[in-house]
């Protein structure tokens, strides 16, 4: 069974500083790997995602995740952070052959001026 | 294209009253998802459809709860009768399987059962 393991429900950062939120999971099949951001009372919005390839992926608003297999991480990084970050982060893996997505349980990002 | 639409945004209804959520997925998307979110168990899968067929429903909480797909561009999701544990936002998500299975969410309906 698949599953997802974030590491830290809230983390803060100050403005300017790296941004990292942690992500572990568990696959039984090869893993499609999504982060989510979501601002308050929004809905969820695609950051990036992993499929194949290219282990090292960028996505919007500077934000990029590594997938390392040998450690079963997809941990969410961004080399400075802005305000405007402030958000919560959700970390994904493809449940199943249908595109089920398992959510960890959310990491909240605060960014201190 | 306008994304995942659903209805209504805000819903505030009595404890045995029935609910019903709306969604209409992307265009041309095969895959839909309804998902709750609560302070307390985050987000979790209810049920979803492949093509309009429902393929888990494993997530359902209880029989109060059931979810149709009637065709490629719109779901419902009913609570009959609802009860205040049911306060929660619902999410709505559709995708494409051969684009990666990305999942593209709606705004969500937030519920509150008194």
């Amino acid at each position: 069974a698949q599953s997802v393991t974030q590491l830290g429900s809230h983390v803060s950062v100050s403005e300017g500083a790296l941004v990292l939120l942690r992500c572990n999971y568990s696959s039984s099949v090869p893993p499609y790997l999504f982060w989510y951001v979501q601002y308050p009372n929004q809905g969820l919005q695609l950051l990036l995602k992993y499929t194949t390839g290219a282990t090292l992926v960028k996505g919007i608003n500077g934000f990029e995740a590594e997938f390392k297999k040998s450690e079963t991480s997809f941990h969410l990084t961004k080399p400075s952070a802005h305000m405007s970050d402030a958000a919560e982060y959700f970390c994904a893996v493809r449940g199943g052959s249908q595109g089920n997505l398992i959510f960890g349980k959310g990491t909240k990002l605060s960014v201190k001026p | 294209d306008a994304g995942v639409i659903q209805s209504p945004r805000h819903e505030v209804t009595e404890m045995g009253q029935e609910v019903t959520l709306r969604c209409k997925p992307i265009s041309g998307h095969n895959s839909l998802f309804w998902y709750r979110q609560t302070m307390m168990r985050g987000l979790e899968l209810l049920i979803y459809f492949n093509n309009n067929v429902p393929i888990d429903d494993s997530g359902m909480p209880e029989d109060r709860f059931s979810a149709k797909m009637p065709n490629a561009s719109f779901s419902t999701l009913k609570i009959q009768p609802s009860e205040p544990r049911d306060s929660a936002v619902y999410f709505c998500a559709s995708s494409l399987g051969d684009r990666g299975f990305e999942a593209f969410f709606g705004q969500g309906t937030r519920l509150t059962v008194v």
